[in-house]
């Protein structure tokens, strides 16, 4: 059983606030990773790390940052909310010994007003 | 352009019946394939994985069958059951343990 653990659950925000979005996972995985995702559409990877103090960005373009300090840590920052932000955001891991199969959290729902 | 497609957006199956979810991908180089299961306001948990090497893999009900040749794989459910309705995701990888996902197959089992 996979143990990631993502808070807030739910945030309603208004614009031009700036927030982060936690991530954790107790499992000693070395990469992470962070999607994004719209009702209906499919999962976009916005930023992931191979280990700490390694970060890339993904294959959708996303004005969020990241940083990988700890292994067990993943958190994702929005400057300047906007409401084109609104979204679920999910993290997931996996270890390097595993092909590629990725354990998610339960998600972040966004919603900026 | 999208690597993965599920071209079908929803499936209603009646319980006790098969069902079959598709997904087709344009990408030659994935070589390992999975499929994920969401339901509503949770993240995607992992269902069953294949590999390029195989053709199928069974795990329970569940089984995928891949088809390199026509770049398709396909989740069998047999027998449906109500807890089985939520939305299916498939996706690919080809290295760098990076997954590329479909848009997703909401499934609903009727009783």
């Amino acid at each position: 059983e996979a143990d990631i653990y993502q808070t807030p659950r739910y945030l309603v925000i208004g614009t031009g606030k700036k927030i982060t979005l936690e991530c954790s996972q107790t499992m000693g995985h070395d990469k992470m990773y962070w999607y994004q995702q719209d009702p209906g559409m499919e999962l976009h990877l916005i930023h992931y790390s191979y280990g700490v103090n390694s970060t890339e960005k993904g294959d959708l373009s996303s004005e969020s940052t990241v940083s990988r300090i700890r292994t067990e840590h993943f958190p994702l920052t929005l400057e300047s909310a906007r409401p084109s932000h609104t979204s679920q955001y999910l993290c997931a891991s996996t270890a390097w010994a595993e092909p590629a199969e990725q354990y998610f959290g339960p998600g972040t729902r966004l919603t900026v007003t | 352009d999208q690597q993965v497609k599920q071209n079908s957006p929803s499936l209603s199956v009646q319980e006790g019946r098969i069902s079959i979810l598709n997904c087709d991908y344009t990408n030659s180089m994935f070589d390992y394939f999975l499929w994920y299961k969401k339901y509503p306001a949770e993240g995607p948990t992992f269902l069953i994985s294949i590999s390029s090497i195989k053709d199928k893999n069974e795990d329970g009900r569940f089984t995928v069958f891949l088809n390199k040749s026509a770049k398709h794989l396909s989740l069998h459910i047999v027998p449906s059951q109500p807890g089985d309705s939520a939305v299916y995701f498939c996706a690919a990888s080809g290295g760098a343990q990076k997954l590329v996902f479909g848009q997703g197959t909401r499934l609903t089992i009727n009783p």
